[in-house]
């Protein structure tokens, strides 16, 4: 089945450590997007990538860092310069049906 | 910048209930609308696409509607079921393929 696949499905980061986050789409969809979300809030935008080998930044992108070297593939990675980085992280992609999910990554700061 | 508000905040309704979930959006310059479901510590799951030419879609129980030019839209949830029970996000897609959301409903539905 087509689809979006994040991994891990928990994610543990000690202070000062880097971590990427995985998002696999077999969608053929050029478009991929990376957001977070924090309880009581709506989902954030934090990168957006419209064709590979390019990206752009979204609302919140300082301290996180993607590529985009393959079009099934959008990794995102949580710098040590996040300072805050607990939330639930959400991969998506955009085709003509509109936008399609991942079951997301919850990332916690231990 | 566009702001996308959605109320209520939450719902509590008794099974068998008609509901609506209202979604209003500040700028009417967008390219389409669309409704998600998620249940507790899943991903998206989505209900009902609306292009900006569009006046309404269907999906068995489900209706959403369309006013684009007073920023405004509505989910109509037929005969509410407890398995209907989560939090309902709406999301406008702003030219530039940017996808902008409110903060949800949160609906619980009581049997």
């Amino acid at each position: 089945d087509g689809g979006i696949t994040q991994s891990p499905k928990y994610l543990f980061r000690k202070e000062g450590q880097n971590v990427t986050l995985s998002c696999e789409q077999n969608l053929n969809h050029d478009a991929m997007y990376w957001y977070r979300q924090d309880p009581g809030q709506g989902l954030r935008l934090i990168y957006y990538s419209q064709i590979v080998n390019d990206f752009q930044k979204g609302d919140i992108a300082e301290g996180y860092s993607v590529s985009r070297e393959k079009k099934e593939s959008f990794p995102l990675t949580v710098t040590s310069a996040q300072k805050n980085p607990t939330a639930f992280y959400l991969c998506a992609s955009w085709g003509k049906d509109g936008y399609t999910f991942g079951s997301g990554t919850r990332l916690t700061v231990v | 910048k566009q702001e996308v508000t959605q109320i209520p905040a939450a719902l509590s309704v008794p099974e068998g209930e008609n509901l609506v979930l209202n979604c209003s959006f500040t700028d009417s310059a967008i390219y389409n609308l669309q409704w998600f479901r998620q249940d507790p510590g899943k991903g998206l799951t989505s209900l009902l696409l609306i292009q900006s030419s569009q006046r309404e879609q269907t999906s068995g129980r489900l209706n959403a509607s369309l006013d684009k030019s007073s920023g405004r839209s509505t989910l109509y949830i037929a005969a509410s079921q407890p398995g209907d029970s989560a939090t309902y996000l709406c999301a406008v897609r702003e030219y530039g393929n940017k996808l902008v959301f409110g903060a949800g409903t949160i609906l619980r539905v009581k049997s």
